[in-house]
């Protein structure tokens, strides 16, 4: 099993360009969840799905990033107008249900320029 | 406020020896999960606990729901176990399987 598979696992934007980040979750898995790390805020949730469906968005920005998961070996999550502030390392998770035991990716480190 | 307090924020130990670090939640926790980041950034899957204790090589990890902490033991600590360490935990009461994490534990072990 390859795990949580991420890409790219970098990428650099200009201000005011869109990032789209992708995430395969580990094939079986029914929840993916998306978190983003900074050095200030640490680790925060922002999403996730089960079974392809949006649970609780409770933790995205609510302009700018939107998340969607259009079958269940693929989500991605995308920016728009991309800021400084956006800048960190997006990772992905996934379970094999609600709650249990969740895996992460490698991570996307975004570099807002 | 934050829901999961997680101490101390670094920790500095000798090979051989061994510490604990702890975390504190703040509200009714259904599960905690314990890992380790490495050097390159990836989150290592160290404990999953709905309640009691695991025990793994020289890791041990307790999750206390009612008394709303978990610890997670290091013994005879090695250069490899450096890294940054979290807790996560997932809130009970059906509020959904969201991990709120704590601010991790920078350890470095020196020969």
């Amino acid at each position: 099993n390859a795990g949580v598979i991420q890409t790219p696992r970098h990428k650099v934007t200009g201000k005011g360009q869109e990032a789209t980040l992708w995430c395969e979750p580990i094939s079986g898995h029914s929840a993916v969840f998306w978190y983003r790390q900074t050095i200030v805020q640490g680790l925060e949730f922002l999403t996730y799905f089960r079974n392809q469906a949006p649970i609780d968005d409770s933790g995205m920005p609510k302009e700018r990033f939107s998340a969607q998961m259009p079958n269940q070996s693929h989500s991605t999550l995308k920016i728009q107008s991309t800021q400084p502030q956006d800048s960190a390392v997006y990772l992905c998770a996934s379970s094999s249900g609600l709650g249990e035991e969740q895996y992460f990716g490698p991570g996307t480190r975004l570099t807002v320029l | 406020g934050d829901q999961v307090e997680q101490s101390p924020s670094a920790l500095s130990l000798h090979e051989g020896t061994g510490s604990a670090l702890r975390c504190n939640f703040t509200t009714t926790m259904r599960a905690v999960q314990w890992f380790q980041q490495n050097s390159r950034g990836s989150l290592i899957n160290l404990f999953y606990l709905a309640s009691g204790t695991k025990e793994n090589g020289r890791l041990k990890s307790t999750f206390n729901s009612k008394e709303s902490y978990s610890t997670l033991h290091i013994r005879d600590a090695q250069l490899e176990d450096s890294g940054t360490y979290f807790c996560a935990a997932e809130a009970g009461g059906g509020t959904g399987s969201k991990l709120s994490f704590g601010k991790g534990a920078k350890l470095t072990v020196s020969p």
